[in-house]
């Protein structure tokens, strides 16, 4: 299958800082990568699609002035969580895949004091 | 509106037996349902895919069953062991032409020896 590379694999920041996440496909060229979010003992939560060469798409509730996404090559998307608070902290998982089928990376846990 | 239930938080199995777990879905027209098995702090794997027109679908000691009828698909592991013990999503793509998948809260399995 196919393969995405993400890190970090966990963050700790303080109130107010921000995190970016990298998200990399490294045997397929990426036009689309989906972010989701996970809270413990909870499923995935698409927050958007990342679309190379323009503009993210958000799910409804999701701000996007605060979950920027980046996806400037096939192979890179990024996340950054800008101005990070305490109820920001989640799992974080970028997927994509040349087909129907996702591969994921493994998730970014991002923990904010 | 849309949705993916997993019956079931939990089953726990002897080693050895088989494992079914469930997925039933509302308001779903899909051309292809999905499973992925989930480890704690990693990214979801694809495990098999099935399409509308297939009623039945094995790998290695895993089958998957979809009744489109019935709105469900069943995912099955023969032989299970205590390796198999993780938590399995459902999925579907969220519409037509899209390969983003909406995910079912998952059933956390485990095998006991």
């Amino acid at each position: 299958g196919a393969v995405v590379s993400q890190h970090p694999s966990w963050v700790i920041c303080k109130s107010g800082t921000s995190v970016k996440i990298e998200c990399r496909s490294l045997d397929f060229q990426a036009t689309t990568m989906f972010w989701y979010r996970q809270f413990p003992k909870q499923s995935l939560m698409l927050m958007a699609t990342s679309n190379e060469g323009s503009k993210a798409t958000y799910e409804q509730g999701v701000e996007k002035d605060k979950f920027l996404i980046n996806h400037a090559s096939l192979t890179l998307s990024t996340l950054t969580v800008t101005s990070a608070h305490p109820e920001d902290s989640s799992f974080y998982i970028c997927g994509g895949g040349p087909g129907e089928k996702l591969f994921f990376g493994s998730g970014t846990q991002l923990s904010v004091l | 509106s849309q949705k993916i239930e997993q019956n079931s938080e939990a089953l726990n199995i002897q080693e050895g037996k088989t494992a079914t777990l469930t997925c039933n879905y509302t308001n779903y027209s899909p051309a292809y349902l999905q499973w992925y098995r989930q480890d704690p702090g990693r990214g979801p794997v694809f495990l098999l895919l099935i399409r509308e027109n297939e009623k039945e679908k094995r790998k290695e000691r895993l089958k998957v069953t979809f009744d489109t009828t019935l709105k469900q698909s069943l995912f099955h592991i023969t032989a299970s062991q205590p390796a198999d013990s993780a938590t399995y999503l459902c999925a579907l793509a969220s519409g037509a032409g899209s390969y983003q998948l909406t995910f079912g809260k998952g059933t956390k399995l485990s095998v006991i020896p």
